[in-house]
């Protein structure tokens, strides 16, 4: 089975500041997907970025980005300029890129919440 | 076009009870997925739905079952209520098992 830590409960940057929000894995797998969600106070999961196993390059969406290393089964999300509205939890999540079950389910770490300072 | 929609926001149960709770899929989704996340924790898969048929399962008991309908709208069940089973409950769906999920807002459901 695989699992996803997320080793840091809380962090928090100024604004317009970066901060990197830490991922580790754990998966016998070679091909799979990994995802950062972001979760505010108004609940509902909101995909970040996305990043395939398969692709080298790591992945850019505005000003968030992530260093995916797959050897070292570690994958930080960054954001750079710091907004308040970035405020949030952030998921880390997992899913294989074949089902013999049938269903891709995500397999998410505990989370890291974030705090933006003004 | 209209997102992912669940009913209620939230609910309050007495321990023992039954409840369902009821997950609008956005236009043009035939699969919904099941997550459950507690208190300081991440989502727990309980189950996906593709296409009204049961199309996996994570560990969680029997006595937390499923359906989904024709326009792909899906409910879920719970029996027995325990006091763990206190949680936000969220709803996700896509337009096939391998795309892109979409998630709800919740129902925040209480166990007393």
């Amino acid at each position: 089975a695989q699992t996803v830590t997320q080793s840091q409960p809380e962090m928090s940057v100024q604004e317009a500041e970066t901060v990197t929000l830490s991922c580790t894995y754990d998966t016998s797998e070679s091909d799979y997907y990994l995802f950062w969600y972001k979760q505010p106070p108004s609940r509902q999961m909101i995909l970040v970025i996305r990043q395939e196993a398969y692709k080298q390059q790591n992945a850019t969406e505005n000003r968030f980005s992530v260093n995916f290393q797959k050897a070292a089964k570690s994958f930080s999300l960054k954001i750079s300029d710091s907004q308040l509205g970035d405020a949030a939890m952030y998921f880390c999540a997992y899913r294989s890129a074949y089902s013999g079950a049938g269903s891709y389910q995500l397999t998410f770490g505990k989370g890291t919440k974030l705090s933006v300072i003004p | 076009e209209t997102g992912v929609t669940q009913s209620p926001t939230h609910l309050i149960k007495t321990r023992g009870q039954q409840v369902t709770l009821r997950c609008s899929s956005q236009s043009g989704h035939n699969t919904v997925s099941w997550y459950q996340q507690a208190l300081g924790q991440g989502p727990q898969f309980i189950f996906q739905y593709y296409r009204e048929e049961e199309n996996g399962r994570g560990n969680f008991p029997p006595r937390f079952s499923g359906l989904q309908f024709p326009n792909y709208s899906s409910e879920l069940n719970v029996n027995a209520l325990e006091l763990d089973d206190s949680a936000l409950y969220l709803c996700a769906s896509s337009s096939r098992p391998a795309a892109e999920a979409f998630f709800g807002q919740g129902t925040r459901l209480t166990v007393v």
